[in-house]
């Protein structure tokens, strides 16, 4: 069981937008405005898609947003691409001696 | 550019002990932390620890305390883990990824696997 909770899938019409959420607790994503998102496509490594919290780093692309109310994260995909079809995990970091949690994995279905 | 080269597929036996390696290129290892997360098939990230390649101080996640260790060798730039007492759940894909203090992981190695097999 993951420390903080993701939707197992989501999905989306190319040009939609859709959202992934990621709860923890007010120890974690709550607590900290250091929630990062990562996108994996199926036999590559994770890339870092948002980091505290709404940040995107060079080179990631504008459609990538991220937001948080409370103990819920969410990352926001407007204008689906075939290409985001991917599974998408969040982590937060904790202050505690697990310095990061992360998330099960969203799988992102681009129909 | 900056990247993370990590160490060929392994495969042992159950109890045994694999130690994967980390080479940093393109930055001085010493500058940020180290994270180590392992994916088993089909399943998520997990985080294993990590290490401050600066002083060498560590942080093991509970479910790897006492099985894992973290080590890095500053003068070639590399970091490295090695988990013991291997069983085959541990069979997975391990990645290191250069990452902040509060954990914001920006480069990530390829990943090895270790297939843990009698």
């Amino acid at each position: 069981q993951s420390a903080l909770t993701q939707p197992a899938s989501v999905s989306g019409s190319p040009g939609q937008s859709i959202t992934i959420s990621c709860t923890g607790t007010s120890s974690d994503a709550g607590g900290y405005k250091f929630v990062s998102w990562y996108q994996q496509h199926p036999g590559e490594a994770p890339k870092l898609m948002i980091y505290d919290v709404s940040n995107r780093p060079s080179g990631v692309s504008n459609r990538f947003s991220g937001s948080k109310s409370g103990n819920t994260a969410s990352l926001n995909i407007s204008g689906l691409q075939a290409e985001d079809a991917a599974d998408y995990y969040c982590s937060s970091y904790t202050g505690s001696t697990t310095p990061v949690v992360f998330g099960g994995g969203t799988k992102l279905t681009v129909l | 550019q900056v990247q993370l080269v990590q160490s060929a597929p392994e495969v042992k036996k159950p109890g045994a002990s694999v130690k994967v390696s980390c080479k940093a290129s393109g930055y001085t290892l010493t500058t940020n932390y180290i994270y180590w997360l392992r994916q088993a098939p089909g399943q998520g990230l997990e985080w294993m620890g990590r290490i401050n390649p600066n002083n060498g101080a560590t942080d093991y996640a509970q479910k790897f305390q006492g099985r894992v260790t973290l080590t890095r060798d500053t003068s070639i730039n590399t970091a490295y883990m090695e988990l013991s007492s291997l069983r085959s759940d541990d069979t997975a894909l391990f990645y290191c990824a250069r990452g902040s203090y509060r954990g914001i992981m920006d480069v990530w190695g390829k990943g090895t696997t270790v297939t843990v097999s009698s």
